[in-house]
């Protein structure tokens, strides 16, 4: 397979507090990347994206940091809230002969109240 | 507008039994792509589908294959089920048209057992 499938790292934290997810992307021509949460029993959601021509994308509660230097991306998620517990996962469109998205490990949140 | 739908929710097959999922995708969505989902290898890319024509595919065997109609609805079918094949298959459909920078939409998947 393709994705980086290894041990789901897990964030716990505060209900309130703020929270960061970091994921390490591996091909450098890749310029577009995506975050998605998944909530149990469903499938991935779209949270936000970036493109490559930009380092900080900000949307409702969540932000996006994109380093292409170190090929690495973070998700920002402020006052972290009980629904906000889901595993994330980032995700990049790589060009093999076609386009596809490729997923990372993904990181389990949970928000204790 | 109604999300991508996935049928059947759950199966439980037997080894050396072949499987066929269903996928319908948002109305006016054009491309469709499935992923394998296990605890070990997180989420794989199997193919995608635009208009009828497999436009993609990753790195599985040829037991697992694929098809689209022409409403843009999609099936894929594993064949000789082995344990390992035991895992939670995703849908998603994009509109297709710009695949570099298309987010995915997800069903609820369907979740295979195999005995």
């Amino acid at each position: 397979g393709e994705s980086v499938g290894l041990h789901l790292p897990t964030l716990s934290v505060q209900e309130g507090d703020n929270s960061i997810i970091n994921c390490a992307y591996s091909n450098s021509a890749s310029d577009y990347f995506i975050w998605y949460k998944q909530e149990s029993g469903k499938g991935p959601q779209f949270i936000i994206d970036i493109r490559s021509n930009m380092d900080k994308r900000q949307g409702q509660r969540v932000t996006v940091l994109l380093n292409k230097t170190v090929k690495h991306l973070s998700l920002q998620i402020a006052a972290t809230q009980p629904g906000d517990s889901a595993v994330y996962f980032c995700a990049e469109i790589v060009n093999t002969g076609g386009f596809k998205t490729i997923f990372g490990a993904g990181t389990r949140l949970f928000v204790k109240a | 507008k109604a999300g991508v739908t996935q049928t059947p929710r759950y199966l439980i097959k037997t080894r050396g039994q072949q499987v066929t999922l269903s996928c319908s995708p948002i109305s006016g969505h054009r491309s469709v792509s499935w992923y394998q989902q296990t605890p070990g290898q997180g989420l794989q890319f199997l193919f995608e589908y635009f208009s009828e024509t497999q436009r993609n595919k990753g790195n599985f065997p040829g037991r697992f294959s694929g098809r689209q109609f022409s409403n843009s609805r999609s099936e894929m079918n594993v064949s000789t089920l082995e344990l390992g094949d035991s895992a939670l298959y995703l849908c998603a459909s994009t509109p297709g048209g710009a695949p570099s920078n298309e987010k995915l939409f997800f069903g609820s998947g369907t979740q295979l057992s195999v005995l």
